[in-house]
This record gives structure tokens, C-alpha cells and sequence, in this order.
């Protein structure tokens, strides 16, 4: 069983067309939660990160959001060079071993003019 | 230029013929991860390192050896490679843990005949 779940996998958006991307987490005592971006060929990229609910960053077009379960990706006025694939990951507290960090499948986005 | 580097970058190979991925980064940094990418499979941790000569399991290590012998350095090893094992490589670094910001290399395209 997945323990993180990105919907939806894949999502076109015109130029302009504000969306989301969620991130779902199924065990608790998250430690952290990260959003990274990857482009075709190359190794993911950071994004952000977030630690507790409530927590919200910002980076140009780019907000994430997480509540207990969830977090979401919210992708305002995108623009073709946002096309990529995101992806999430979480860090639970597992006593001494904060080494493992689970990724989602992604969610690939493709934004057309 | 701070980055994290992988050699090679692409590799066929045959079953069983031993063979060794190198990754190493000049940050700095305590902790190195690798992943495996697999179309539909996401991102898979496959062992991680909190820093020098303390390495751990993630989620898929069977196959797979590493050492930590210098900071810098993390190789992955493959003792008898199989066709299952063609994948997409990662090598991944940052500073303390799995908490922050992983930095990761270009990849390795691994391919198992």
C-alpha cells in the first residue's frame, strides 16, 4: 500500500488556468513534507518544504498548503515552463531512523499556450 | 558550482557482471541518499546514509551494496546485476538527515541485459 498518494497523475491546464495538485499521507508523525519538480531527464529539483499543518510557502506562481492528511500544490496563472512532473514526499518520525523518505508517483503537468 | 555528480551516467551491461555507480557531492553535506525511478513506481529510496561509515536500509535494497567511507562519496554497488534492476538512478545529499532539502545528481540510466 501506498503510503503517499499524488492525484491527479497526469493534468493539462491552458496558459492562465489556476489548479491544484494534491498530496495525501496515510501514517502519522510526519516530520516533513517536500514538493519537488522534475523535468524529463533530469534529477527532481526542491520545491518546499512543510512541517506542520497550517504551514503555507510561496514561490512565484507555486503555493503549497498541508493539513494533517493532506497537501495541496496550488499552481496560479501557469505558464507553459511550469510543465513538469511534482512530485511529494514525506519524512515520518520513526524513533532514531530519520533517513527514509517516501515519494508519491508524481503528478505530471503539461500546460499548453 | 555546488552540485552532486554521477558516473556514469548511462551503462549497459549484462547479468551478473559486477559493476559500480559513483556518486559524490562537494557541499558539505552528512546525508546521501540513492533512489531508483521506475516508469508508474515513482521514486524508491533504496539506501541512505546519515553520514560517514553509518549507512541504512530503504525501501528497496536487495541486489544493492553501499559504503560510506568519506563524506563525499556514496557509491552504489551492484554485485550481480539483474534485468530487474534497469532503472533510472539517483544520488541525493543535504545537510543533516532526510529533514531538509535534498540536492540531487543528474541520474544514471542503467540498463541490464
Amino acid at each position: 500500500e501506498d503510503q503517499v498518494t499524488q492525484s491527479p497523475e497526469a493534468l493539462r491546464l491552458q496558459e492562465g488556468e489556476s489548479s491544484s495538485l494534491n498530496c495525501s499521507y496515510t501514517v502519522s508523525g510526519l516530520r516533513g513534507l517536500f514538493w519537488y519538480r522534475q523535468d524529463p531527464g533530469k534529477g527532481p529539483e526542491f520545491l518546499f518544504t512543510l512541517y506542520s499543518a497550517g504551514e503555507e510557502k510561496e514561490k512565484e506562481r507555486l503555493k503549497a498548503t498541508l493539513t494533517k492528511k493532506e497537501s495541496f500544490l496550488h499552481i496560479t496563472a501557469p505558464k507553459p515552463e511550469d510543465s513538469a512532473t511534482y512530485l511529494c514526499a514525506v519524512l515520518y518520525d520513526r524513533g532514531s531512523t530519520l533517513g527514509r523518505l517516501y515519494f508519491g508517483r508524481g503528478t505530471q503537468l503539461t500546460v499548453w499556450p | 558550482e555546488a552540485q552532486v555528480t554521477q558516473n556514469p551516467r548511462y551503462l549497459i551491461t549484462v547479468t551478473g557482471k559486477k559493476l559500480t555507480v559513483t556518486c559524490s557531492q562537494n557541499m558539505n553535506h552528512e546525508y546521501m541518499s540513492w533512489y531508483r525511478q521506475d516508469p508508474g513506481l515513482g521514486l524508491r529510496q533504496i539506501y541512505y546514509s546519515m553520514n560517514v561509515e553509518v549507512t541504512d536500509k530503504g525501501d528497496v535494497p536487495e541486489g544493492y551494496k553501499v559504503s560510506r567511507k568519506e563524506k563525499r562519496n556514496f557509491p552504489l554497488i551492484l554485485e550481480s546485476p539483474s534485468p530487474n534492476q534497469t532503472s533510472l538512478y539517483f544520488c541525493a545529499s543535504s545537510l543533516i538527515g532526510g529533514s531538509n532539502e535534498q540536492f540531487f545528481g543528474p541520474g544514471t540510466r542503467l540498463t541490464v541485459l
